[in-house]
């Protein structure tokens, strides 16, 4: 069985480009998580889709985040435009129904310059 | 609202001595408790994972934690650590409801030395 996937493994911009990270969750995960961590800091949760519904979109850090999972499958995370403090490591995870344990892909690291 | 508390940013120790690595929480719910790994470039992988029942849980490499609800205590021990071991090292907690996201803590980087 497949694991979580994420594309690009790594992205370099400049500021004010725009940017749209991938994630493929584990086959027949219905939820499907986001989250960030910024150099240094703890792994802090984006949002969270439950098939194509947006969940718990609490963690997004503003109106230049778009989050979205056409049909239920893979999600796109798009940054735009981009800003250095976007920066970081961003990591997907998905679960089960049962939900308890989240499985994460090996995230992408975006550098803003 | 959770969050989570990991002391100790790095633990350097000695290989094949024992290691313990803390982590402490705040909740006003109940919660499931989780250590994931992230080895040198790779993502991060669970260990191990306390959601009901006995107290003390292991990994299948020789790690184990225990949930200790009256000290909100959930600490990751090894009695023998490898260079393998050489990781960084996350606890994270969820509710056991709602959306089960989860809250982390700021991580601690284990270097088991020769």
């Amino acid at each position: 069985e497949a694991g979580v996937t994420q594309f690009p493994s790594h992205s370099v911009i400049e500021k004010g480009q725009t940017v749209t990270l991938r994630c493929d969750p584990i086959s027949g995960h219905d939820n499907l998580y986001w989250y960030r961590r910024v150099m240094g800091k703890e792994i802090k949760f984006l949002l969270h889709f439950v098939k194509e519904s947006k969940q718990d979109e609490s963690g997004m850090p503003n109106n230049r985040f778009l989050a979205e999972r056409t049909g239920g499958t893979y999600s796109t995370l798009k940054v735009q435009p981009a800003e250095l403090e976007d920066s970081g490591v961003y990591f997907c995870a998905s679960s089960s129904q049962l939900q308890e344990t989240q499985y994460f892909g090996p995230g992408t690291r975006l550098l803003v310059l | 609202a959770q969050s989570v508390t990991q002391l100790d940013s790095q633990v350097p120790v000695f290989e094949e001595a024992p290691v313990e690595l803390r982590c402490n929480y705040s909740s006003s719910v109940s919660v499931y408790l989780f250590w994931y790994v992230q080895y040198p470039n790779q993502g991060l992988q669970l260990l191990l994972k306390y959601l009901s029942g006995s107290t003390l849980v292991e990994s299948i490499n020789g790690f184990e934690a225990e949930f200790n609800k009256s000290q909100t205590s959930f600490h990751l021990r090894k009695p023998s650590v490898h260079i393998s071991d050489t990781a960084e090292y996350f606890c994270a907690v969820s509710g056991t409801s709602g959306t089960y996201k989860y809250i982390f803590g700021t991580g601690t980087r284990l270097k088991v030395l020769a």
